[in-house]
């Protein structure tokens, strides 16, 4: 099946550094993939969508200069996190919308931040 | 855009008994309906999708409905298992593009 890989799984940065989160699509193509933060306990929210070869959509509140995506392949989406701060820290995850047989997201396994 | 409620937020039962929650959506248009498990620390893994043109799919212990005409899905899990502990999203397209994902619900499955 869709495989959608995300590294790191976990990262711990100081405050005022920034993180780069990567996600990949192992076995399909993925002309778009989907940024979400989820806070502890809560659901997932879209951040972002990702478009390959064009600027990222982002959702209303979340600061495109702040959370920077990059699309740069068909099966590749990175999404740093700039000047990061402890407001910041959260679960991340990065989904890929499989173009066929059906409308089904495949997630990457999610990278815990936490800025100290 | 898409709206989806999610009941009950938590759910307990006994090893063994069945786990129904809930999911309500408000665009008619939609079509497609995934619910997905996700563990402590992990990301969402689909359990189990339905699409509009079909009322039922079942899956060994898991089953989804849809009731197209009072927009809602269920998912249905009998003989629960411990392993069965976690948190449950259902989804609904948002146009068509990306999804809005309910609010979760926490099942603990007790031995």
């Amino acid at each position: 099946g869709a495989v959608v890989s995300q590294h790191p799984s976990w990262v711990i940065c100081k405050s005022g550094t920034s993180v780069k989160i990567e996600c990949r699509s192992l076995d399909f193509q993925a002309t778009t993939m989907f940024w979400y933060r989820q806070f502890p306990k809560q659901s997932l929210m879209l951040m972002a969508t990702s478009n390959e070869g064009s600027k990222a959509t982002y959702e209303q509140g979340v600061e495109k200069d702040k959370f920077l995506i990059n699309h740069a392949s068909l099966t590749l989406s990175t999404l740093t996190v700039t000047s990061a701060h402890p407001e910041d820290s959260s679960f991340y995850i990065c989904s890929a919308r499989q173009a066929s047989p059906g409308y089904g997201y495949t997630f990457g396994s999610g990278t815990r931040l936490t800025v100290v | 855009g898409e709206n989806v409620e999610q009941h009950p937020s938590t759910l307990s039962v006994q090893e063994g008994d069945s786990a129904v929650i809930k999911c309500t959506y408000s665009d008619s248009a939609s079509n497609y309906f995934p619910w997905y498990k996700q563990e402590l620390g992990k990301g969402p893994q689909l359990i189990i999708d339905i699409r509009s043109n079909v009322g039922e799919k079942k899956d060994q212990r898991i089953a989804v409905t849809l009731n197209k005409t009072a927009k809602h899905f269920s998912l249905h899990i009998t003989e629960t298992q411990p392993e069965d502990s976690a948190v449950y999203f259902c989804a609904a397209p948002n146009y068509g593009q990306n999804f809005v994902f309910g609010p979760g619900t926490r099942l603990s499955v007790l031995p």
